[in-house]
């Protein structure tokens, strides 16, 4: 099953935009790309969600390229309470059948 | 709503015992999710049901490893016998309709260690 990959950290400033991105090779034709974030000690939360194209919401932007094989989660002006693990979540089309892969996760670290 | 519900939130037994999972999705969610996470291997999906019944197991790791859902708004995960290598923080996750790239609603999760 191919893997669903990230940049296992980034590094960042408060006031700058992060854009953090997944790779999805396999990703299933009729599916979404969500993107959620984790602090310590919590479960995952929705950050934002897409088909194509992109989307936008107050706290985050997504772009998906016309081949729906990667993403980028865009946030715009980070503060440090945004520093948290962020994950990608596709289904994914293995020989014939699908998968829920979650991303291998990125560490966002916000410095003041 | 007061959102998913996962009982214990710490659980430490010791290898070879019965630990059991609990969880309570959000009410009128249809779909219920089981996930393991470890710093190896990230968060792995073990188990979703839709509307009480199971749909794709193959994310348990063994026979040692069961989940039941008897009604709509409950639902288990049972390790018999558990071993060092299940510790990991478990987490259940609700969502309320379509597959399961929808949006998920996670509970706090359940840190298991198993000496």
């Amino acid at each position: 099953l191919a893997k669903t990959t990230q940049p296992i950290s980034m590094d960042s400033y408060e006031g700058q935009e992060v854009n953090i991105t997944c790779s999805h090779n396999n990703i299933a034709t009729n599916d979404y790309i969500t993107w959620y974030q984790q602090f310590p000690s919590q479960g995952p939360r929705f950050i934002i969600q897409g088909y194509k194209t992109k989307v936008t919401n107050e706290v985050a932007s997504l772009f998906i390229p016309a081949d729906r094989k990667s993403s980028t989660l865009s946030l715009p002006r980070v503060s440090l309470s945004d520093t948290a693990v962020y994950y990608c979540l596709v289904g994914v089309r293995n020989t014939g059948f699908q998968k829920l892969v979650f991303g291998t996760g990125t560490r966002l670290l916000v410095s003041p | 709503d007061a959102g998913v519900i996962q009982s214990p939130r710490h659980e430490v037994t010791e290898m070879g015992q019965e630990v059991t999972l609990r969880c309570k999705p959000i009410s009128g969610h249809d779909y219920l999710f089981w996930y393991r996470q470890t710093m190896m291997r990230g968060l792995e999906l073990l188990i979703y049901f839709n509307n009480n019944v199971p749909i794709d197991d193959s994310g348990m790791p063994e026979d040692r490893f069961s989940a039941k859902m008897p009604n709509a708004s409950f639902s288990t995960l049972k390790i018999q016998p558990s071993e060092p290598r299940d510790s990991a923080v478990y987490f259940c996750a609700s969502s309320p309709t379509g597959w399961a790239t929808d949006t998920q609603y996670f509970g706090p999760g359940t840190r298991l260690t198993v000496l």
